[in-house]
């Protein structure tokens, strides 16, 4: 089955900076690699996706980026505030009709003011 | 819609005692997973179903795990006997998927937080 791996378990910058966090996969077919943001004592909630058609997708200061050949993918925080401190998860699947997510481990961010 | 909810947010409950979790999928998702998250292990899928049949429960830990879905409305977890390292954070997400259309986004309900004593 699929394994995926994050890096960091923990990430602490300032206010203003860029935070990177970064994902590996291990199934080559996965082709659906979504990104959750997890806020205290909430259910993980989607902030951006990528398919494996595309290298690269980005929503005003969140971007993720994604190479196949490698097999990895990365969310790239820019601009961070207090309030995207939480919990990050990827994930990746395939692109079937019974097709679940494999999450990874999670990063905690801290961004301080 | 209110989005995926669940029941309760919190139990706590003794060891040998049979738990329930419940969850109530979006209106017209039919898809419907269970996860367990805990620090050590993060987030673990249980069970999946489509179309209120279940398609993958290898990850039920055991038998004392068992999910079921009579409607498409309505989902059960239950523990029996619950024990101490039962304890973790369950959470219940819906989709709707179609064969040969692109995934789309999960969504996750608030969660229940089971202690087990």
């Amino acid at each position: 089955g699929e394994n995926v791996e994050q890096h960091p378990s923990t990430l602490s910058v300032q206010e203003g900076d860029s935070a990177v966090i970064k994902c590996t996969y291990s199934d080559s077919a996965s082709n659906y690699f979504p990104w959750y943001k997890q806020e205290l004592g909430k259910g993980p909630q989607l902030i951006i996706d990528i398919r494996s058609n595309v290298g690269e997708k980005k929503d005003q200061r969140i971007a993720v980026t994604l190479n196949k050949t490698a097999k990895h993918f990365s969310l790239h925080i820019t601009e961070t505030q207090p309030e995207d401190s939480a919990v990050y998860f990827c994930a990746a699947s395939r692109n079937s009709g019974y097709s679940t997510l494999t999450f990874g481990k999670g990063t905690m961010l801290l961004v301080s003011p | 819609d209110a989005g995926v909810i669940q029941s309760p947010r919190h139990e706590v409950t003794e060891m040998g005692q049979e738990v329930t979790l419940r969850c109530k999928p979006i209106s017209g998702h039919n898809s419907l997973f269970w996860y367990r998250q805990t620090m050590m292990r993060g987030l673990e899928l249980l069970i999946y179903f489509n179309n209120n049949v279940p398609i993958d429960d290898s990850g039920m830990p055991e038998d004392r795990f068992s999910a079921k879905m009579p409607n498409a409305s309505f989902s059960t977890l239950k523990i029996q006997p619950s024990e101490p390292r039962d304890s973790a954070v369950y959470f219940c997400a819906s989709l709707k998927v179609s064969r040969g259309q692109r995934n789309t986004e999960a969504f996750f309900g608030q969660g229940t937080r089971l202690t087990v004593v």
